[in-house]
């Protein structure tokens, strides 16, 4: 099974519809992140939580909200979806451990969910 | 504040030819991290390597090859007898300071032709 899950992997919604994207993990990580990627700007940091009572803004968290449920569990929701937010979203988790002396915070990635608004 | 560029956009090579993925970023920081990921066309993100500020040393893993120069402020990335298989879009990604944020580079998209 896959360390780091997104559902639904694809959607299709109308604009002014809520939309919530959910996030599992079981690599047992504090540290989870959302980012959206859009043809030709790379990825952008949605929101991010370093622990389950930790939650922060990244680059271009107007529009969107998240919850964090648990420790393995992340959920980003869009409250009133727009065209513009139509996007890939992708989730990461990240350990900040050390081992063999060397710093260890890769982020690690889900699947990604399509997302269309119209 | 960050930046990571990837100034070539798109590359097409024929396969078994050598390729070299540019990565040049910006950092006030002493301490950080740079990463590659890539993207193949099904969409999700791999991992590929992590190397620290304060390890120069350049590193190889089969294939690939990074070559890391802080005078220069690169982490280059080189793909030897390129296959249909590395088709996919590179990032190079960022990590510097104390809040474990990546800030990503636009990304190559490489193209390798049989």
């Amino acid at each position: 099974d896959a360390d780091v899950t997104q559902t639904p992997r694809n959607r299709i919604t109308k604009t002014g519809k809520r939309i919530m994207l959910e996030c599992s993990q079981t690599k047992g990580h504090d540290r989870m992140y959302w980012y959206r990627q859009d043809p030709g700007l790379g990825l952008r940091l949605i929101y991010y939580s370093f622990d389950v009572k930790d939650i922060n803004k990244g680059e271009i968290s107007d529009g969107y909200s998240v919850s964090r449920q648990a420790q393995a569990k992340f959920s980003l929701s869009l409250e009133s979806a727009i065209p513009n937010q139509t996007a890939l979203y992708f989730c990461a988790t990240s350990d900040p451990g050390l081992a063999g002396g060397q710093f260890t915070d890769t982020q690690y990635f889900g699947p990604g969910t399509r997302l269309t608004v119209l | 504040a960050q930046k990571v560029t990837q100034a070539q956009t798109e590359i097409s090579v024929v396969e078994k030819e050598d390729v070299t993925l540019d990565c040049v970023y910006e950092t006030r920081d002493t301490t950080y991290y740079l990463f590659w990921y890539k993207q193949p066309p099904s969409g999700e993100l791999v991992f590929l390597i992590r190397r620290n500020s304060f390890d120069e040393q350049n590193e190889i893993s089969g294939r690939y090859s990074w070559n890391f120069q802080k005078s220069t402020s690169s982490f280059n990335f080189t793909i030897t007898a390129s296959q249909v298989v590395d088709s996919a879009v590179y990032f190079c990604a960022l990590n510097s300071g104390a809040n474990s944020k990546l800030t990503f580079g636009k990304g190559i998209t490489l193209s390798v032709r049989p």
